[in-house]
This record gives structure tokens, sequence and C-alpha cells, in this order.
């Protein structure tokens, strides 16, 4: 069954670090999200990204943050300076269609820690 | 504004026991619904999913759950817990419509052990 996959599965940044958090979609797959997890708290919606640019983006995406789909494969969610409150679990997923009535897959996550 | 609230953050149960997880929304507009699983070191795996037509619903691993409209709930259960459904289970909402409220929102999550 197809996956999402991403890399690499534990990160250690020390404050004020830039860090690039990896994702490869399920190649048929046209929509790209971002969520995370701070521990003991909600999966939260970061960012969603179509046709190459940004669709949605919730409060928590602030400057500090970027998408990027550097070649026909991967998506890449970079934090420029990185801070204690950026610890958290990030997960990636893709879906066919737009809407999250048409499911998506997620992949296993990052789990970054911010020193 | 959608939210969702899962009661009880840990849930345990015996092998062969009822699993019941609880799942309350609110939502503005008739919600799309969502139970993900994910198991240890693994992705959110969809469990299942109500958008619209018949409100008990049925999914993988011989899960179900019940749209109930009048008590804005979405309990997942599962007649017979299986030592393999030790795992955190994730309710969720979205708006129809695939916008920015097409978005997942999710709740904090309900981690299901199983004695044997």
């Amino acid at each position: 069954e197809p996956e999402v996959t991403q890399t690499p599965s534990h990160q250690v940044t020390q404050m004020g670090q830039e860090v690039i958090l990896r994702c490869v979609p399920i190649s048929n797959h046209l929509y790209f999200y971002w969520y995370r997890q701070i521990l003991g708290q909600k999966v939260e919606f970061l960012v969603s990204f179509y046709n190459n640019e940004i669709s949605e983006k919730s409060e928590i995406f602030d400057d500090q943050f970027s998408v990027e789909r550097p070649d026909g494969s991967n998506f890449t969610l970079k934090i420029r300076s990185t801070k204690l409150e950026d610890s958290a679990m990030y997960f990636c997923a893709s879906s066919e269609m737009k809407g999250a009535s048409y499911g998506y897959t997620f992949g296993s996550g990052t789990r970054l820690t911010v020193v | 504004a959608q939210s969702v609230t899962q009661l009880g953050s840990h849930v345990s149960v015996s092998e062969g026991a009822l699993v019941l997880l609880r799942c309350n929304y609110s939502s503005s507009v008739p919600p799309y619904l969502f139970w993900y699983v994910q198991y240890p070191n693994q992705g959110l795996q969809l469990l299942l999913k109500y958008t619209t037509g018949a409100t008990l619903v049925k999914g993988i691993n011989g899960f179900e759950a019940e749209f109930k409209k009048s008590e804005t709930s979405f309990h997942l259960t599962k007649p017979s817990a299986h030592m393999s459904d030790a795992a955190e289970y994730f309710c969720a909402v979205s708006a129809p419509g695939g916008g920015s409220q097409g978005n997942l929102i999710f709740g904090k999550g309900t981690k299901l052990s199983v004695k044997p």
C-alpha cells in the first residue's frame, strides 16, 4: 500500500538553528499538508499546499515557517530559527483530492526536539 | 468554529471486552467525522469516517462508530478488544466543502491499553 514517508524520524536541534523536515507524499497525490502535535496536546493543522503554493495556513504558521516542493517528490517544512516551543511531532499528509472527506494519508511523523 | 473533545486520555480494557472511546464535537455546519488510529512508531491511519448517509459506519479491524446529531457525538466501539488494538485513537472533524473548513480538527487522543 502506498505510504507517505517522513525523514528523519527524530531530530534534535539547538534553539535558534534552522531545521528542514522532509516528506515524500504518495506519488499521484496533489494536495499536501503539515500538522503538528505538541506533547500532550491536540494534533493541529499548520499548512496545506497545492500547485506549488500555499492554499491555507493556520495562525501557528508564522514567518518562521516555510514549505517547499523542491522537486517532483519531496515536500519540506522549514523552521528558520527554532524555539523551544517548536518541540513537537510533525506529521506530513497527502491526498488525491482537496478536503478531508477524501481521506488523508499521514506519514509516521518527525519528532523535533529543540534544546 | 469547530472543536472535538475526547473524554478520557487513557482507557484500559481486558482482552475480549467491549471497547468504547468517546468523542463529542461542536460544529456550526453538519460535519464530517473521522477516527484515526496511531500504532507505536507509525503514522495516523484512517479507521472510519462519516460524511453523509447511514449514521452507523463500519471501519477496519472490527471498529464502528455512530453519528448522533442530537448528542453531537461520534463514539467509537468494538465488541471485543484484541491485544493488537492497543494504540492511540484520534477523533477529528471537518466541514464539507474542502475549503479552509475542510481541514481536520483533531481531539487530544485516547490511548487504549488492552490487558490479557
